[in-house]
C-alpha cells in the first residue's frame, strides 16, 4: 500500500489560514469517512486533531477543521498561531482493513 | 486518564528479532483495538499492525511476513515482534489505541527508539 500524498510544507503568517491536502485512492480515502489527522511537534508523539474526516476530539481548538472530496481530504487551520507549528499527518482506513499514513506536511508560522 | 508506555531493548543486532511491549493503564485492553506505528528518524509515520484482545490481528502487507503482535490481557499489555531486522527497521516505535468504529488513533505512547546495529 502506498502512502497518502501530502505537500512537504505549507506556511502562513499569524492569523492567516492554511490548508493541507491528503490524496489517496478509491480503496482508501475515496471509500471511507475514516480519515484522521495528527499533529506532531518536534520530539513528541503524534496527537489526534481530527477524526472521521471532520470531527474534533474534546480539547482541540475549533480553528482546526477537516473535509473530504473524492480521493482527497483536507485539513484547514484558521487563525494560524505560533503554537500550530508542527508536522501534520493524515491517515486513512483501507479496503483490506489496514491503515495508511500520509507523507507528512511541515507547517511553518512566519 | 489512559496511558500507554513502550518498553524493550533500544539496540538490536541485524538479523535478530526486535521485541517491544506496550503497557496500558487507565483502561482495559479488552475494549479497543491496539496498534503499533513506527517512524524512522527524520521520516514519516508507518502503520505496522493492530490487534484486538481476542487475538484477531492485521498487519501492514509490506511487513506481514516478519511481524507478530500478541496480547496478555492479564497484564493489560500487548507486544510486537519483528524478525530478521535490518538497519531499515531503525525507528521510533509507538503503541496506540484505536476506537472500534472510528478507526483513528486517539491515545499514543511516548515512543521507544530502537536502533538496529551490530
Amino acid at each position: 500500500q502506498s502512502a497518502l500524498t501530502q505537500p512537504p510544507s505549507v506556511s502562513g503568517s499569524p492569523g492567516q489560514s492554511v490548508t493541507i491536502s491528503c490524496t489517496g485512492i478509491s480503496s482508501d480515502v475515496g471509500s471511507y469517512n475514516r480519515v484522521s489527522w495528527y499533529q506532531q511537534p518536534p520530539g513528541t508523539a503524534p496527537k489526534l486533531m481530527i477524526y472521521e474526516v471532520s470531527n474534533r476530539p474534546s480539547g482541540v481548538p475549533d480553528r482546526f477543521s477537516g473535509s473530504k472530496s473524492g480521493n482527497t481530504a483536507s485539513l484547514t487551520i484558521s487563525g494560524l498561531q505560533a503554537e500550530d507549528e508542527a508536522d501534520y499527518y493524515c491517515s486513512s482506513y483501507t479496503s483490506i482493513s489496514t491503515y495508511v499514513f500520509g507523507t507528512g506536511t511541515k507547517v511553518t508560522v512566519l | 486518564q489512559v496511558q500507554l508506555q513502550e518498553s524493550g531493548p533500544g539496540l538490536v543486532k541485524p538479523s535478530e528479532t526486535l521485541s517491544l511491549t506496550c503497557t496500558v493503564s487507565g483502561d482495559s485492553i479488552s475494549s479497543y483495538y491496539w496498534s503499533w506505528i513506527r517512524q524512522p528518524p527524520g521520516k514519516g509515520l508507518e502503520w505496522v499492525g493492530y490487534l484486538y484482545y481476542t487475538g484477531n490481528t492485521n498487519y501492514n502487507p509490506s511487513l506481514k511476513s516478519r511481524v507478530t503482535i500478541s496480547v496478555d490481557t492479564s497484564k493489560n499489555q500487548f507486544s510486537l515482534n519483528l524478525s530478521s531486522v535490518t538497519a531499515a527497521d531503525t525507528a521510533v516505535y509507538y503503541c496506540a489505541r484505536q476506537q472500534l468504529l472510528r478507526r483513528d488513533f486517539d491515545y499514543w505512547g511516548q515512543g521507544a527508539l530502537v536502533t538496529v546495529s551490530s
